[in-house]
């Protein structure tokens, strides 16, 4: 079963304007946590957010924001004036409590197209 | 620039030939893992290492081949590979907590001929 759905495939936006990108997660876990990660076209992932299940408060970073909400389970990212540089393809991951390590259950990924 | 280096950025090869693709942090993470993916999809889990020890193999052929010399290096064995293991991949690094974000390499990307 798909533990991570982010149900957005493709978003085109015209820079300076505000975009979401959704992400619902399904876990049985009390532990867990959630990332956002961003892939330009290099290749790289990059971190940009860590989240854990007992902490709710929303979180803003510069231009970037996450909106966590357990009852809904979804934990969506806005960006606030997007940027051509925001172009790029946003993955949600969530990681379940107790290991040595982390292992990811990746959404499907949403790409973002911001055009000047 | 990325604290997780791979080499090389890009590889040919031909489906009989040997090959090796090579990962390295300096961050003292003990948990090194190996991803695939292919165009328009997420990473795809491969291997894990937890402290030197192979963790997880999620089912991967046998013609990939997962080394972990030391804490710092993960390699990645390839032999006899398919057209269809054309991907990119990727080498992450983290701390041994599973809250812990993965740290990724730029990654490999492979086109088997």
């Amino acid at each position: 079963a798909q533990k991570v759905t982010q149900a957005q495939t493709e978003i085109s936006v015209v820079e300076k304007e505000d975009v979401t990108l959704d992400c619902v997660y399904e876990t049985r876990d009390t532990t867990y946590y959630l990332f956002w990660y961003k892939q330009p076209p290099s290749g790289e992932l990059v971190f940009l957010i860590r989240r854990n299940s007992f902490d709710e408060q929303n979180e803003i970073s510069g231009r970037y924001s996450w909106n966590f909400q357990k009852s809904t389970s979804s934990f969506n990212f806005t960006i606030t004036a997007s940027q051509v540089v925001d172009s790029a393809v946003y993955f949600c991951a969530l990681s379940e409590y107790g290991n040595n390590f982390n292992k990811f259950y990746f959404g499907s990924g949403t790409k973002l197209n911001v055009k000047p | 620039d990325t604290e997780v280096t791979q080499t090389p950025k890009h590889l040919v090869m031909g489906m009989t030939n040997k090959k090796s693709l090579k990962c390295e942090q300096h961050m003292g993470h003990r948990a090194m893992y190996w991803y695939k993916q292919k165009a328009k999809k997420p990473p795809e889990l491969m291997f894990v290492y937890s402290y030197e020890k192979l963790s997880i193999n999620e089912s991967v052929p046998s013609r990939f081949s997962p080394e972990c010399p030391n804490s710092s290096l993960l390699n990645l064995h390839l032999h006899a590979l398919q057209p269809e293991d054309s991907a990119l991949y990727l080498c992450a690094s983290s701390q041994g907590d599973s809250n812990q974000p993965q740290h990724f390499g730029d990654g490999t990307r492979l086109s088997i001929l």
